[in-house]
């Protein structure tokens, strides 16, 4: 069974980075899946931000194409997000998953991150 | 970019039939996925590939994707089955989901 864990700091300040890691247990990061970064602000929907293949390649959403970052470290079973200028609307609960077959089947159980001075 | 719609509420009383819709343009060339997610939890896959359950999720889960609308049918709903649902598709290579529809059972 394939468990994903977020972590990273849970307060960043405005205009600063937000790193967080996502690291996977139960199988291997190498198995050939896509790896996504979702995030759900406080009584709101959820928000695809992009993902990653075992390979590097990436896909990011258009909206936050410009400031995200997702990389993999296949020596360590995780994957990364950076999302550079934050700004109080990235205050969220940030969830890494797996994709298959188009659908996200396993998920982390998310990590809120709050952008604040 | 792509956008797929869904009521905010539908309730429905124990037993019966509920439906959830997902708009989006020729989103029946799509397939689409829902999600069950109760509060403070993390969203749970019960349909993708617009029909498809993936193990654990019970029969009572039912999909189907067809023009312009995929529906989520819950036939029997339990109290259990209170939730925030989901719908997501994928417009090429980027992810979209739906606002989200509240499940009241009453």
């Amino acid at each position: 069974q394939v468990q994903l864990q977020e972590s990273g700091p849970g307060l960043v300040k405005p205009s600063q980075t937000l790193s967080l890691t996502c690291t996977v247990s139960g199988g291997s990061i190498s198995s050939g899946s896509y790896w996504s970064w979702i995030r759900q602000p406080a009584g709101k929907g959820l928000e695809w931000i992009g993902r990653i293949y075992s390979s590097g390649a990436t896909n990011y959403s258009p909206s936050l194409k410009s400031r995200v970052t997702i990389s993999v470290d296949t020596s360590k079973n995780q994957f990364s997000l950076q999302l550079t200028s934050v700004t109080a609307a990235d205050t969220a609960v940030y969830y890494c998953a797996r994709e298959a077959y188009g659908g996200y089947h396993y998920w982390g159980q998310g990590t809120l991150v709050t952008v604040s001075s | 970019s792509y956008e797929l719609t869904q009521p905010p509420s539908v309730s429905v009383s124990p037993g019966q039939t509920a439906s959830i819709t997902c708009s989006g343009d020729k989103l029946g060339n799509k397939y689409a996925c829902w999600y069950q997610q109760k509060p403070g939890q993390s969203p749970v896959l019960v349909i993708y590939q617009n029909t498809k359950r993936p193990s654990g999720i019970p029969e009572r889960f039912s999909g189907s994707n067809s023009g312009n609308t995929a529906t989520l049918t819950i036939s029997g709903t339990q109290a259990v089955d209170e939730a925030d649902f989901y719908c997501q598709a994928w417009d090429s290579t980027t992810a979209v989901f739906g606002g989200g529809t509240k499940l009241t059972v009453l």
